[in-house]
């Protein structure tokens, strides 16, 4: 299976403050996603990533960017994290031949 | 678009007793479907998936569904609950062939009482 890490397992933020959420995988994988995950709302789409430097929009991206420099890294960036944002986020990892996400353990993000 | 939707937010049955866990999907494209189990403070994982073989797909710790196109529909049961099958689970669909964004539902708790 692959191993899909993520940076933090909780987080505290300030509302304003730039917050980067990390997710490493470990299987050269192409495909990388972001997904929220709310109480009653399950996991939505904020962004995901075909390819190195190549980024698509998912169902909520506002407020939210990404970057992918290296293949096997996938980083959300909140420009200025607000009270809304907080979350449990979760980095998903898949490989184009086949369809199956690996999830990471998540991270719980609280902004004050 | 594809949505899924999860009857029951919340099931709660006794240990020893059957499992079953609703999910209806709508696709415009032959879908592939999955369910992921999260534990708690946990990320997913993948219970089981089917991507068009046989349309009774069994999963990890004793859990199976069943992919039915007339309705629509992916339900997942387990003969026999056992307390470690406490969690939420969450019914998905992807969103185009291929390794794709996955459509998930809203999620069911399952409780399991002694």
């Amino acid at each position: 299976d692959v191993k899909v890490t993520q940076s933090s397992r909780y987080l505290v933020k300030r509302t304003g403050e730039k917050v980067f959420l990390e997710c490493v995988q470990d299987m050269d994988h192409e495909n990388m996603f972001w997904y929220r995950q709310d109480p009653g709302l399950g996991l939505r789409l904020i962004y995901f990533s075909y390819d190195v430097k190549m980024k698509e929009k998912g169902d909520i991206p506002e407020g939210y960017s990404v970057s992918r420099e290296k293949k096997e890294r996938f980083s959300l960036i909140l420009e200025s994290a607000s009270t809304n944002q907080t979350s449990m986020y979760l980095c998903a990892v898949g490989a184009f031949s086949y369809n199956e996400q690996f999830f990471g353990p998540g991270t719980r993000l609280t902004v004050l | 678009a594809q949505s899924v939707t999860q009857l029951g937010s919340h099931v709660s049955v006794s240990e020893g007793a059957l499992v079953l866990l609703r999910c209806n999907y709508s696709s415009s494209v032959p879908p592939y479907l999955f369910w992921y189990v999260q534990y708690p403070n946990q990320g997913l994982q993948l219970l089981l998936k089917y991507t068009s073989a046989a349309t009774l797909v069994k999963g990890i710790n004793g859990f199976e569904a069943e992919f039915k196109k007339s309705e629509t529909s992916f339900h997942l049961t387990k003969p026999s609950a056992h307390m470690s099958d406490a969690a939420e689970y969450f019914c998905a669909v992807s969103r185009r062939m291929g390794n794709t964004p996955l459509v998930f539902g809203k999620g069911t708790r399952l409780s399991v009482i002694a």
